[in-house]
């Protein structure tokens, strides 16, 4: 079975941190992804990579950065947390070719005070 | 770029009753799709999927939904409620090429016993 895991279910974090949140997943997938999920508004996509050190931006980038050193792992960063950033963030990764389907891990609840 | 409409952010039904959840998508390309279920304090888990094969898809928990190219529709039912199918629903269609999915707004299920 494919396992995604996150660094952290819950997290809380001032104003102005600089936040990482880790993703790591075991089945040697290509792409990665980081959504943040809203009530109302579904999952929205902030950046993939589809390769050890690249990225793609997604539907809303600003204010996050993101980072794949190896294949296995994929952090997003926070450079500076506000509190319009309080959300659940979900991981995800896929194999990649004509094979869309998405893994996700459980997601990390970050609360920004 | 392709996109995915659900309406009716909350679903209710009685225990026993049919589930009928409606997905409708946007694409310019034969899409693949998908339904995942997403329970309290979870990440999304598969419930089905479309790959361009048999237009009827069986997933688990008895849920069932049906590519309808006409309609542009891939809706899914399950013939009798249960109570732990009380849980958050989303659909998902392929973006074709950079393997991303678009995700529809979903749709949180409340079963009344």
């Amino acid at each position: 079975d494919v396992k995604v895991t996150q660094s952290s279910r819950y997290l809380v974090k001032r104003t102005g941190e600089k936040v990482f949140l880790e993703c790591v997943q075991d089945m040697d997938h290509e792409n990665m992804f980081w959504y943040r999920q809203d009530p109302g508004l579904g999952l929205r996509l902030i950046y993939f990579s589809y390769d050890v050190k690249m990225k793609e931006k997604g539907d809303i980038p600003e204010g996050y950065s993101v980072s794949r050193e190896k294949k296995e792992r994929f952090s997003l960063i926070l450079e500076s947390a506000s509190t319009n950033q309080t959300s659940m963030y979900l991981c995800a990764s896929s194999s990649g070719g004509t094979d869309y389907e998405q893994y996700f891990g459980p997601g990390t609840r970050l609360t920004v005070t | 770029a392709q996109s995915v409409t659900q309406l009716g952010s909350h679903v209710s039904v009685s225990e026993g009753a049919l589930v009928l959840l409606r997905c409708n998508y946007s694409s310019s390309v034969p899409p693949y799709l998908f339904w995942y279920v997403q329970y309290p304090n979870q990440g999304l888990q598969l419930l089905l999927k479309y790959t361009s094969a048999a237009t009827l898809v069986k997933g688990i928990n008895g849920f069932e939904a049906e590519f309808k190219k006409s309609e542009t529709s891939f809706h899914l039912t399950k013939p009798s409620a249960h109570m732990s199918d009380a849980a958050e629903y989303f659909c998902a269609v392929s973006d074709n090429g950079n393997n991303r999915l678009a995700f529809g707004k979903g749709n949180q299920v409340v079963v009344i016993p």
